[in-house]
């Protein structure tokens, strides 16, 4: 099915641990996204890559890493865990053409 | 300042009233508006899109953006218990190209 896909669903962690959440799009979207939703905050932008090869910071990029791997895969680090990261993840592309940006279902972290 | 803001929830209204939700952005030099609906535990999902100053209507949704205000509205007419989401403004970046900035949402309630 095409669509933005994003793994895992759910992932538990201790402080301190590292973990990489995985996105992939088949729709050859030149932009992806990565956003932490908390309650009454909405979406916060972590970091972006505007086209393949480029990343940039979005508005709470700290404690973040990301790797634009090729076009279709954008990736999100966290290199050492915080209850502060406890958010659900979502994932996103977005067509240059269409504007249009597809989400993935969301990807629920729980630090300890 | 926050780069998207929206007016604070949550909005209660009466089944078959208008709803009115807004949102404002710092970036002048942004060009493209979306507002997008979330349902409890899903993905947001796109409603409209408007590019240019004026009323886009599509159904019973209805986008007005004032770009010298740095003003976009979403009036939902003839509510529906079905409406009952969060709505999520979104602002495609001017000043820094491809990053898309959520407003912090607004949770409609349409009682019947």
């Amino acid at each position: 099915n095409a669509g933005v896909t994003q793994t895992p669903k759910f992932q538990v962690l201790k402080t301190g641990q590292s973990m990489t959440l995985q996105c992939a799009q088949d729709m050859n979207h030149n932009s992806m996204y990565w956003y932490r939703q908390d309650p009454g905050m909405g979406l916060r932008l972590i970091y972006y890559s505007a086209s393949e090869g480029t990343t940039d910071k979005g508005e709470v990029p700290n404690g973040y890493n990301v790797s634009r791997l090729n076009k279709r895969e954008f990736s999100l680090r966290l290199e050492s865990a915080a209850p502060s990261q406890t958010s659900v993840y979502f994932c996103a592309s977005r067509d240059s053409g269409a504007n249009v940006l597809t989400f993935g279902a969301g990807s629920r972290l729980t630090v300890l | 300042q926050k780069e998207v803001e929206q007016n604070s929830g949550p909005l209660s209204v009466p089944e078959g009233a208008i709803a009115s939700l807004n949102c404002t952005y710092s970036d002048r030099g942004s060009q493209s508006f979306f507002w997008y609906r979330q349902y409890s535990g899903k993905s947001p999902e796109l409603i409209m899109s408007i590019y240019s100053n004026g009323d886009k209507e599509d159904g019973r949704f209805t986008a007005q953006l004032n770009k010298a205000s740095q003003y976009v509205s979403l009036l939902i007419r003839d509510s529906q218990p079905s409406d009952s989401a969060t709505y999520l403004c979104a602002v495609l970046g001017g000043t820094s190209y491809g990053k898309l900035t959520f407003g912090q949402g607004t949770i409609l309630t349409v009682h019947p």
